[in-house]
């Protein structure tokens, strides 16, 4: 079947402007996880979804980054007035119930110029 | 606060010898345990996990990992190495709040 899948697979953007990023979970997954992946760094924990519970932002670097999922399937972390620190790889990751296994997508490599 | 710390940035081992890759985590309970590949230009994929019962867990492609509660620890090891393992290998810990270690570098020498 379909894995993740995230679009788009690259974004260069201009500093100060913003950008949403798309994450399409395996069907049926009720967990959904965003990670940001810098340059020789491990992945850093952004947010989670699980079902229609509030999600947990504990990982958000600060209020310039979103994340919605709507319907329980679909989820789009948007940035608003990136910044070239924000240049990295954004991983998602969906399981089907939270503490399960997670299949990861190919990520968003996000350029900032 | 749970975390997980992978000691060797980067390790090279020639083909045909055998590897450990090291993992230490600090966690409230017994946590859910993962080791992922990450091969140049691929996404994640998992190798192993461990959940409970036998410490000794088998996974994909020949490697396995043992954990050690005493220690804290999930090592991943082969006992022999292939050119095609050379890639990016990350442990990960926790339950809905997963963590992950930064990552060490496998660089397979001929």
């Amino acid at each position: 079947g379909a894995g993740v899948s995230q679009s788009p697979s690259n974004k260069v953007t201009e500093k100060g402007k913003d950008v949403e990023l798309r994450c399409d979970p395996i069907s049926g997954h009720t967990a959904l996880y965003w990670y940001r992946q810098s340059l020789g760094q491990g992945l850093e924990f952004l947010i989670y979804f699980q079902g229609n519970s509030a999600p947990d932002k504990s990982g958000l670097p600060s209020d310039r980054f979103s994340a919605e999922r709507t319907g329980g399937s679909v989820s789009t972390l948007t940035i608003q007035r990136t910044q070239q620190e924000d240049s990295a790889v954004y991983l998602c990751a969906s399981s089907f119930r939270r503490s399960e296994t997670q299949y990861f997508g190919p990520g968003t490599r996000l350029l900032v110029l | 606060a749970q975390s997980v710390t992978q000691p060797d940035i980067h390790i090279t081992v020639s083909e045909g010898a055998s590897l450990e890759l090291r993992c230490n985590y600090s966690y409230g309970a017994t946590p859910y345990l993962f080791w992922y590949v990450q091969s140049p230009g691929q996404g994640l994929q998992l190798l192993l996990k461990y959940f409970s019962g036998d410490t000794l867990v088998q996974g994909i492609k020949g490697f396995e990992a043992e954990f050690k509660r005493s220690q804290s620890s999930f090592n991943l090891r082969k006992p022999s190495v292939h050119w095609s393992d050379a890639a990016e290998y990350f442990c990960a810990v926790g339950n809905n709040d997963m963590r992950f270690g930064a990552g060490t570098r496998l660089t397979v020498k001929p």
